[in-house]
């Protein structure tokens, strides 16, 4: 079964604060995503990332960053943390290619004070 | 633009009773329509997809989605519904690629017995 495992389930930071989201897959896929999940809006793409070192702009990227410098790990960087980004973060990540179902990790819960 | 109408925010059914969640979409091309269900505390997990083919397509759990492109609907069913199926329920469209899938805000199902 592939598992991607985000290394916190909940995060308290403080405004202005850079914060960093980690998830790692341990399936060898190439594509990996970070989304953000907010009651009523459903899920948000931020950015995701097709290879490594390489990353592409989702719906709403402002306000973060991504680094993949291995093909199974990917960040999320919230340069300066503001109470706007108080949500809940899913990362999710799939093969390259063909019809392969998006696999989640169960969330980070991050609340900017 | 892309979009995903989910119109039940919340919805109840009995343990037992059948369940319809529904689904419409707006999509510029030939849309690949995928449905997620969410446990609590949990990721999301691919339901049931829709490519091309036979419009009822089956999932896991004793779901199943009809496909109407006449109404750009995807609406999901279960003939019984079991009390372990409440969960967030997420409707989304993409392209074959997979890799900027568009989420409807989510329909809550609560199961009463």
């Amino acid at each position: 079964d592939v598992k991607v495992t985000q290394s916190s389930r909940y995060l308290v930071k403080r405004t202005g604060e850079k914060v960093f989201l980690e998830c790692v897959q341990d399936m060898d896929h190439e594509n990996m995503f970070w989304y953000r999940q907010d009651p009523g809006l459903g899920l948000r793409l931020i950015y995701f990332s097709y290879d490594v070192k390489m990353k592409e702009k989702g719906d709403i990227p402002e306000g973060y960053s991504v680094s993949r410098e291995k093909k199974e790990r990917f960040s999320l960087i919230l340069e300066s943390a503001s109470t706007n980004q108080t949500s809940m973060y899913l990362c999710a990540s799939r093969i390259r290619g063909g019809t392969g179902p998006l696999h989640f990790g169960n969330g980070t819960r991050l609340t900017v004070t | 633009a892309q979009s995903v109408t989910q119109p039940d925010i919340h919805i109840t059914v009995s343990e037992g009773a059948s369940l319809e969640l529904r689904c419409n979409y707006s999509y510029g091309a030939t849309p690949y329509l995928f449905w997620y269900v969410q446990s609590p505390g949990q990721g999301l997990q691919l339901l049931l997809k829709y490519f091309s083919g036979d419009t009822l397509v089956q999932g896991i759990k004793g779901f199943e989605a009809e496909f109407k492109r006449s109404q750009s609907s995807f609406n999901l069913r279960k003939p019984s519904v079991h009390w372990s199926d409440a969960a967030e329920y997420f409707c989304a469209v993409g392209a074959q690629d997979g890799n900027k899938l568009v989420f409807g805000a989510g329909t809550i199902l609560r199961v009463k017995s």
